[in-house]
């Protein structure tokens, strides 16, 4: 049973319009979240994080919305660039823990 | 240049054949960790170390071991492989305060 889920596993978006990524984890314990971007043949790069403290976290065109009581988070990317074109991770953990869940991964496709 | 390598980044082997995949950081960071990417799983953790000779198990570490002799190295041993360790293979690295971990490029291993 995945902890961390990311159920659309494709989007399209138009260039200059809003990618919004979603996610949802069932696993209460979780206080840290974070998400990644994979280019093909990369690895994973740190896109942005959020603590359970808040409910938002900006930066850049990037932001990341947490609501604790529907055990849902979002990534807004405000505009969408083609180069955002990648496959997007969830992932959470209980603190700083070592144990990251990763969720199964959203592939975004920014069209110009 | 800040990095996380990775050695060979694609690897095909037989079944019950010993391999080993290097992985070696530049950052001075005392966690490492090895993940596998399988599709519609995301990326489940391994192996993680805290510090040198410290390691411990993360979700899926069966058929795997891993050694942390030296802090900017920690290789994933493959003992006997088989089919199902056929997968993208991804090493990280973060610091104890880090954010989030630096990933390297990955290492695809095909298990015949």
């Amino acid at each position: 049973d995945q902890q961390v889920k990311q159920n659309s596993p494709s989007l399209s978006v138009q260039e200059g319009r809003i990618s919004i990524l979603n996610c949802d984890y069932t696993n209460s314990m979780f206080d840290y979240f974070l998400w990644y971007k994979k280019y093909p043949a990369e690895g994973p790069t740190f896109l942005i994080s959020i603590s359970s403290i808040k409910d938002k976290n900006e930066d850049g065109r990037f932001t990341v919305f947490l609501n604790k009581s529907a055990k849902h988070l979002s990534l807004h990317i405000v505009p969408s660039q083609p180069g955002d074109s990648a496959v997007y991770f969830c992932a959470a953990s209980v603190g700083y823990g070592q144990n990251f869940v990763f969720g199964p991964g959203t592939r975004l496709s920014v069209l110009p | 240049e800040a990095q996380v390598t990775q050695n060979p980044r694609y690897l095909i082997t037989v079944t019950g054949k010993k391999l080993t995949v290097t992985c070696s950081q530049n950052m001075n960071h005392e966690y490492m960790s090895w993940y596998r990417q399988d599709p519609g799983l995301g990326l489940r953790q391994i192996y993680y170390s805290m510090n040198v000779e410290v390691t411990d198990k993360g979700d899926v570490p069966e058929g795997y071991k891993v050694s942390r002799k030296e802090k900017r190295n920690f290789p994933l041993i493959l003992e006997s492989p088989s089919p199902n360790q056929t997968s993208l293979y991804f090493c990280a690295s973060r610091t104890g305060q880090g954010v989030g971990y630096t990933f390297g490029s990955g290492t695809r291993l095909t298990v015949v």
